[in-house]
């Protein structure tokens, strides 16, 4: 059964750091792109970044909202995802979502699972 | 960046109709295009990749139809569980956007 659960979230001021994880498990971690996906209160889904594989060279691409301030990692060896949040701003709050970025019948880009989501507050 | 706009963005309906839900891309996208449902505190779900493609496990009551820049989202007799907020997102370029959701509600 494929779980990602994301934890790291909470209450950060504006101008703050946070890092987000995403914990991976019951698939081929090493063969899936991993995004962020994020919901602020009483919007809709606004997708927040990916990252690729070792064979496709670890390669990131962010949302504008978030280039230069945000970056996604990930660690093989413990199956993890990380999204490291930087100068955050109060539009930054929202509940963030670790999900698996495959390509459905070898053609389809879709974000397959999702985990439950953690809670980031930006708020002085 | 492609924007998504989705139609109704909100919508009441009764246990046993057939309903549809419409997304119009800003520009041309193929087939490059998901449905999820998403309850609130639950995570996303997809149901429908590459525009009538249906996912794994979801019932075949759910189903995607268009390419190009317009495409619906049909289900042919709604359940109670059915009640949800959906998008539309289009995978043909980065960024990945979604539309703006519709709620479906129980009339």
């Amino acid at each position: 059964e494929v779980q990602l659960v994301e934890s790291g979230g909470g209450l950060v001021k504006p101008g703050g750091s946070l890092r987000l994880s995403c914990a991976a498990s019951g698939f081929i971690f090493t063969n899936a792109w991993m995004s962020w996906v994020r919901q602020g209160p009483g919007k809709g889904l606004e997708w927040v970044g990916r990252i690729k594989t070792k064979a496709d060279g670890w390669a990131t691409d962010y949302a504008a909202p978030v280039k230069g301030r945000f970056t996604i990692s990930r660690h093989h060896s413990r199956n993890m995802v990380y999204l490291q949040m930087n100068s955050l701003k109060t539009e930054d709050t929202a509940v963030y979502y670790c999900t698996t970025d495959q390509h459905m019948g070898g053609s389809y880009e879709a974000l397959d699972y999702w985990g439950q989501g953690t809670p980031v507050t930006v708020s002085s | 960046d492609i924007q998504m706009t989705q139609s109704p963005s909100s919508l009441s309906a009764s246990v046993g109709d057939r309903v549809t839900i419409t997304c119009r891309a800003s520009q041309s996208i193929s087939n490059y295009l998901n449905w999820y449902q998403h309850k609130p505190g639950k995570a996303p779900n997809l149901l429908i990749y590459g525009a009538s493609s249906l996912q794994g496990g979801v019932p075949s009551r759910f189903s995607g139809s268009g390419s190009g820049t317009d495409f619906t989202l049909t289900i042919s007799s709604l359940q109670p569980e059915d009640f949800a907020t959906f998008y539309c997102q289009q995978s043909y370029s980065i960024p990945l956007t979604f539309g703006q959701g519709t709620t479906l509600e129980i009339k």
